[in-house]
């Protein structure tokens, strides 16, 4: 059984570029969360997939959006990137709406903006 | 004011000592977690409780819903156990993670 796996481990991009984070469920898991953890801060909820579709959401501009595919794994998309965008982006899997079951994290991908 | 709060923010502990960390949330929730967070981000789930208490080895989480307050405990505590603590919770009705700032524990030799 493999974890969950996250690419690229490290990026820089520009203010104003777009950048794309990729996550891999965990094997047998159909739910997908993403967050942002910014320096010194706790993760912050962007928004979660669960059979393809989007099943919540949270204070996040329409600039960031996402993509579960069937075999539930998932992108992150983040258009016109501004220096606030620097984080820590984590992916979560879990085994249904997450409502109380465990969420299993990957190893993050750290975006620098410029 | 954040819906989950932790304290301390920062713990330093001599090795072998009784640690204690805070959690308090204003909301009604489903569940609580203790996740683990090492330098270079990957973060672990050490417990998810929704009443009582848990225990795993040194680790110990308690938490009481009539409060809204957990408390995640270590016993003899070893520099090994240095890390970022941090509580979550799911609330009702909810499907995300809503965490605290997190608490930085340093243990020393």
């Amino acid at each position: 059984e493999t974890g969950v796996t996250q690419s690229p481990t490290h990026l820089i991009k520009t203010r104003g570029q777009q950048v794309t984070l990729r996550c891999s469920s965990q094997s047998g898991h159909n739910t997908v969360s993403w967050y942002q953890q910014a320096l010194g801060q706790g993760p912050q909820f962007i928004f979660q997939y669960y059979r393809e579709e989007e099943n919540g959401r949270g204070n996040f501009p329409p600039r960031f959006s996402g993509l579960q595919f069937p075999n539930y794994s998932s992108e992150l998309n983040v258009n016109a990137l501004e220096l606030d965008d620097s984080a820590l982006y984590l992916c979560a899997s879990s085994t249904d709406s997450g409502r109380t079951y465990e969420q299993f994290f990957g190893p993050g991908t750290r975006l620098t903006v410029l | 004011k954040n819906e989950v709060e932790q304290s301390p923010q920062n713990l330093t502990a001599q090795e072998g000592e009784f640690i204690t960390i805070n959690c308090s949330y204003s909301v009604g929730i489903s569940a609580l977690h203790w996740l683990q967070q090492h330098p270079g981000g990957g973060i672990v789930s050490l417990f998810m409780l929704s009443s009582g208490k848990k225990k795993h080895g040194r680790l110990i989480a308690t938490i009481n819903i009539q409060e809204k307050h957990s408390s995640l405990h270590i016993t003899a505590s070893h520099p090994r156990d240095s890390a970022v603590y941090i509580c979550a919770v799911t609330p009702w009705g909810g499907n995300k993670l809503v965490f605290g700032a997190g608490t930085i524990l340093r243990v020393k030799s």
